[in-house]
Formats: structure tokens, C-alpha cells, sequence
């Protein structure tokens, strides 16, 4: 990996809680998108963010789930009132956009008791 | 919608033994990338073709993109139990945007 940077690593919510992910980009890149791999399954794409502007979110649940990705700071994935079902894993990358090489952080693990 | 189909889903070898891993798209793939992905950890990348064609090397791993774009495989020679892991292809359906779609994955391992 080229230092994509995610954190936490590990996060445990209640269910009703809020869960905020965070992913730094490789230094450079201002394309980040957002995957989720759900148990047993393979790697979806949620949402695709430049810098302040949300370019294509057609993977990103209608409700409790928003991303931003600010002009200062790393990428937010913010997932309302947890339910177990968001139990995930949720990889963040970035790149330069189009079809150029892209590097996956080490993922956040969530999982809602 | 364009769909990646990988085979096989598992794959067993003895160390020292040679391997294919294939990628099969339903629609022409404008980037097939690579990436390695062990148990509970992020995604490593491999590599990225774009040309029909196109075949790169790094190490003992080889991928290659047909001439038609529609299918890639991953050749590994020699295989190591370093090689074990989860190999996912992923796709760039549009061409401009980056946004991936993967395949499910095929789980390799190596026995020493």
C-alpha cells in the first residue's frame, strides 16, 4: 500500500450509536472512494468523493449513511444510528482519478453489539 | 451493469507449483486491476492493465488483459507460501471515473 491511512482499525458500536470511519489519502491523490466487504462476500463500491464534492454515491445506503471529504482533513464515512447489519468491513482508497493506479487503506472494522 | 466472474473460487497447490487465476468480464474492461488481500487486512495491489494485450511482471506473479479486454489472468510461478492469500480483480467499468467493481475473489493457498 502507498499510504492510505484509515482509523480506527477496530470499532465497536451499540446499536443506535454513531460510527464515524476516517481515511487519509496517499499524499497527492484527491480521489478517495469508499468499499464495504460484508461478511462473505465480496468488496462493493459505496461512494466516490474529490476534494468537498461528492462525484457518485449510487453505492451508499439512502438513509443513516454520508460521506465527506474536506477541503482540509481526511475522508469521513459517517454511518448514523448503527444496526447490526452494518457490521463491516469498510476500505477506504484513493488515486488520481480515472484509470490510474489505486491503493487501499488497511480498513476499518466495525462491528455493532 | 458490467460483472466480474473469477475462477476458480479456491485453489489449493504444493509449494514449487505453478498457477492461474482468471478474471472474466461481461463487458469490455477499460482497467483490470490486481490485488492481494490476506485474511482480515487491507488490499495490496499487484498490478493494473489497460491495453488489450498488455502483460506486466513483478516478481514471480504475471498478469495479463486479453486482446479484447475481457479477460485477464494471474499467473504465478513457483508459488510460495508468501503467495497464500485472496486474489480480487476489480474493474474500471466506465473508464473515467476509477470507481472499481470486484470480483468475489479466489482464495489460495500453499501448501509448504
Amino acid at each position: 500500500n502507498a499510504g492510505v491511512m484509515q482509523n480506527p482499525r477496530h470499532l465497536v458500536r451499540r446499536r443506535g450509536q454513531e460510527a464515524r470511519l476516517r481515511c487519509s489519502p496517499v499524499k497527492g491523490h484527491s480521489h478517495v472512494y469508499w468499499y464495504r466487504q460484508l461478511p462473505e462476500e465480496g468488496l462493493k463500491f459505496m461512494v466516490y468523493l474529490q476534494k468537498e464534492n461528492i462525484i457518485d454515491e449510487s453505492g451508499m445506503p439512502k438513509e443513516r449513511f454520508s460521506a465527506e471529504f474536506p477541503k482540509e482533513g481526511p475522508s469521513i464515512l459517517r454511518i448514523q444510528q448503527v444496526v447490526r447489519g452494518d457490521s463491516a468491513a469498510y476500505f477506504c482508497a484513493s488515486s488520481n482519478g480515472g484509470t490510474t493506479e489505486a491503493f487501499f487503506g488497511q480498513g476499518t472494522r466495525l462491528t455493532v453489539v | 451493469s458490467q460483472e466480474l466472474e473469477q475462477s476458480p473460487q479456491s485453489l489449493i497447490v504444493q509449494e514449487g507449483k505453478n498457477l492461474t487465476i482468471n478474471c472474466t468480464s461481461s463487458k469490455t474492461l477499460y482497467g483490470l486491476y490486481w490485488y492481494k488481500q490476506k485474511y482480515g487486512e487491507g488490499l495490496i495491489f499487484l498490478m493494473m492493465l489497460q491495453k488489450g494485450g498488455e502483460e506486466k511482471s513483478h516478481e514471480k506473479i504475471t498478469a495479463k488483459l486479453d486482446e479484447k479486454k475481457q479477460q485477464s489472468s494471474l499467473h504465478i510461478t513457483a508459488s510460495q507460501p508468501s503467495h497464500a492469500g485472496i486474489y480480487l480483480c476489480g474493474a474500471d467499468g466506465s473508464g473515467n471515473t476509477g470507481k472499481l467493481i470486484f470480483g468475489q475473489g479466489t482464495t489460495l493457498q500453499v501448501k509448504p
